[in-house]
């Protein structure tokens, strides 16, 4: 089982660039958690997508969307990109129970 | 997902037991208590997860009160591997919920 999966590992970009970030859920699960992470602070929620649909979403703007496909991958795409967007782009998946498997992340940095 | 406060960093010596302590005032009914441990660059690790009473895994052991407003994670005889850190989440984590992260607890084992 190779867990929760992320591509690319390390990403740059410049201001104003879009960028499309890559999961692959842990077998089994169905639900797939984006979260960014800047330097020195804790994961912050962008959204979780169920069933191909974004079933929650947390405190970013529209330039952040997703998509779930039908094998409960996951692909997270940025418009329009600022500088403020680098961080450490990290997926989680579940499988309904009471845990979350994270993947080892993206790094986004924006010049 | 319940509030969650814990001591922004700790320092321990190799060998010795570090307990950290998490405090969670509005844990509601259904709520379980998740550590995660995260390394530089990495997505957070599982560590260990409990309802009420006293958890205990390979790794580490989890310490809840009766009235399930703190718990306290323990790690045995730590390493200089264990530097990392440590996040106390408290919610169902199912589809329906999404994990709020706080700053964590930064613990620096010392030789």
């Amino acid at each position: 089982d190779a867990g929760v999966t992320q591509s690319p590992t390390h990403l740059i970009k410049t201001r104003g660039q879009q960028v499309t970030l890559r999961c692959s859920p842990k077998s089994g699960h169905d639900t797939v958690s984006w979260y960014q992470q800047a330097l020195g602070q804790g994961p912050q929620f962008i959204f979780q997508y169920y069933e191909e649909e974004e079933r929650q979403r947390g405190n970013f703007p529209d330039r952040f969307s997703g998509h779930q496909f039908p094998n409960y991958s996951s692909e997270l795409n940025v418009n329009a990109l600022l500088l403020g967007d680098s961080a450490l782009y990290l997926c989680a998946s579940s499988g309904g129970n009471n845990e979350q498997f994270f993947g080892p992340g993206t790094r986004l940095t924006v010049l | 997902l319940a509030k969650t406060t814990q001591p922004i960093s700790m320092d321990s010596y190799e060998g010795q037991e570090v307990n950290i302590t998490c405090s969670h005032n509005n844990i509601a009914t259904n709520d379980y208590i998740t550590w995660y441990q995260q390394f530089p660059s990495q997505g957070p690790r599982f560590i260990i997860q409990g309802y009420k009473t006293k958890v205990t895994n390979e790794v580490a052991s989890l310490f809840i009160p009766a009235d399930r407003k703190s718990s306290t994670l323990s790690l045995p005889r730590v390493s200089l591997s264990d530097t990392a850190v440590y996040y106390c989440l408290v919610g169902v984590m199912n589809r329906d919920d999404k994990i709020i992260f706080g700053k964590g607890t930064r613990l620096h084992i010392l030789p």
